[in-house]
């Protein structure tokens, strides 16, 4: 069936850095790419999203690129601060043949943002 | 999200007894989700209704039914709770026009003994 690959599991950056997680998906149907942060205690929130006919999506100090060809996006988050450490999750969504959209999520990347 | 309420927050019970997890919603959207977030395994979708309607199994859905009392309300039950079941549990919503962006209740942590 279809999947969502994430990596990594965990990622440990100074303050400061950037971070980069990346995602990889099999539907090629696939059309649309969230991104959400869960903070500890709370639901997943949106907190970017890129469409597949957009490559690069910026948002202040994130970014979503997307490769269709390698079934490929990436989330980067630059000048990374203490308040970034979170579960990100990447998904995948395709429109089901009901009309609903089908989402799969990857298994999510835990960041530490180290002071 | 304020938006998405989830009730219980925590819940322990024991293994063959019936619970329910209910979720309410004050955002308008006309379809609900309930999802099951283990460790290493992401979000696996449980159930999925588009209205008050229409009831959908989702990848995991054994185990587990589903009632949508209104169009904000959206329960989950386990009818026969086993240990394996022990998850964390999310809701979520989201609008008929834009139906691939969900918003999601803050979970509820259950734990089968």
């Amino acid at each position: 069936g279809e999947n969502v690959e994430q990596h990594p599991s965990t990622l440990s950056v100074q303050e400061g850095d950037s971070a980069v997680i990346k995602c990889t998906y099999s539907d090629s149907a696939s059309n649309y790419f969230p991104w959400y942060k869960q903070e500890l205690g709370k639901g997943p929130q949106l907190i970017i999203d890129i469409r597949s006919n957009v490559g690069e999506k910026k948002d202040q100090r994130i970014a979503v690129t997307l490769n269709k060809t390698a079934k490929h996006f990436s989330l980067h988050i630059t000048e990374t601060q203490p308040e970034d450490s979170a579960v990100y999750f990447c998904a995948a969504s395709s429109r089901g043949i009901t009309g609903g959209f089908k989402t799969i999520f990857g298994a999510g990347t835990r960041l530490f943002v180290k002071a | 999200d304020a938006d998405v309420t989830q009730t219980p927050r925590n819940r322990i019970t024991k293994t063959g007894k019936r619970i329910m997890l209910e979720c309410s919603q004050t955002k308008g959207h006309d379809r609900m989700y309930w999802y099951r977030q283990d460790p290493g395994l992401g979000l696996r979708l449980i159930y999925y209704s588009f209205d008050v309607k229409d009831i959908n199994k989702g990848e995991i859905s054994d185990g587990y039914s589903v009632s949508r009392q209104a169009q904000a309300k959206f329960s989950l039950s386990l009818e026969s709770a086993i240990p394996n079941q022990t998850a964390l549990y999310f809701c979520a919503t989201s609008d008929r026009l834009r139906q691939e962006t969900q918003y999601f209740g803050p979970g509820t942590r259950l734990l089968v003994l």
